[in-house]
């Protein structure tokens, strides 16, 4: 079954730049997706098909989708972007399914 | 203005049968492209996918519980149940239903509810 690999946890300074990684066998060739879940709270839509943004999501978040990695973008960090992220991909190879990843912790320092 | 509601348990016995229903509103799951979905969270742990209906009844299943769950809808009802047998506490999560919209050969998730806590405990 296809696996998604994120860092568990990835700090960064107000203002600086966070990347959280997101890796799996040619994910280049599929379309990923990612979350931000603050504590308590549903998931939230951030980022879909590698780098499109839904409405009411600051252009801040982006990503990016090549080769074995995606990785999604957080500029001017804030204290308020602190969440768990995950990437996530349909996996139509064997079985159809969802994947997840395992999530990245986000601490803003 | 779309929105979803998990209604169910909050505590479940083991090798009882779980029942959850989402009732939604601001869409339909008549209209090609909509799906919804069922997801889980352990407290602590990572999302977990278990089920995806879509607008022309196909359903889909996680590979390691597809023979424990069943995802149907009720169109007329704007409702979509997933029923989950055996239970057992390992299966004590926050369970999300989420509107999934199909893309060129993927799904993502773009409106979830707030999640309901289902304790599996005798």
């Amino acid at each position: 079954s296809y696996v998604l690999t994120q860092p568990p946890s990835v700090s960064v300074a107000p203002g600086q730049t966070a990347r959280i990684t997101c890796g799996g066998n040619n994910i280049g060739s599929k379309s990923v997706h990612w979350y931000q879940q603050k504590p308590g709270q549903a998931p939230v839509l951030v980022v879909y098909d590698d780098s499109d943004r839904p409405s009411g999501i600051p252009e801040r978040f982006s990503g990016s989708n090549s080769g074995n990695t995606a990785t999604l973008t957080i500029s001017r960090v804030e204290a308020g972007d602190e969440a768990d992220y995950y990437c996530q991909v349909w996996d139509s190879s064997s079985d159809h399914h969802v994947v997840f990843g395992g999530g990245t912790k986000l601490t803003v320092l | 203005q779309v929105t979803l509601r998990e209604s169910g348990p909050a505590l479940v016995k083991p090798t009882q049968t779980l029942t959850l229903t989402c009732t939604f509103s601001g869409f339909s799951l008549s209209t090609s492209g909509m799906c919804v979905s069922w997801i889980r969270q352990p407290p602590g742990k990572a999302l977990e996918w278990l089920a995806l209906i879509d607008w022309d009844d196909d359903k889909y299943y996680s590979t390691s519980l597809k023979t424990r769950l069943t995802i149907s809808k009720d169109t007329s009802k704007n409702q979509v149940v997933l029923t989950m047998t055996n239970m057992d506490p390992v299966d004590t999560a926050t369970y999300y239903c989420a509107r999934t919209s199909y893309g060129d050969y993927t799904y993502y998730f773009d409106y979830w509810g707030q999640g309901t806590l289902v304790t599996v405990s005798s």
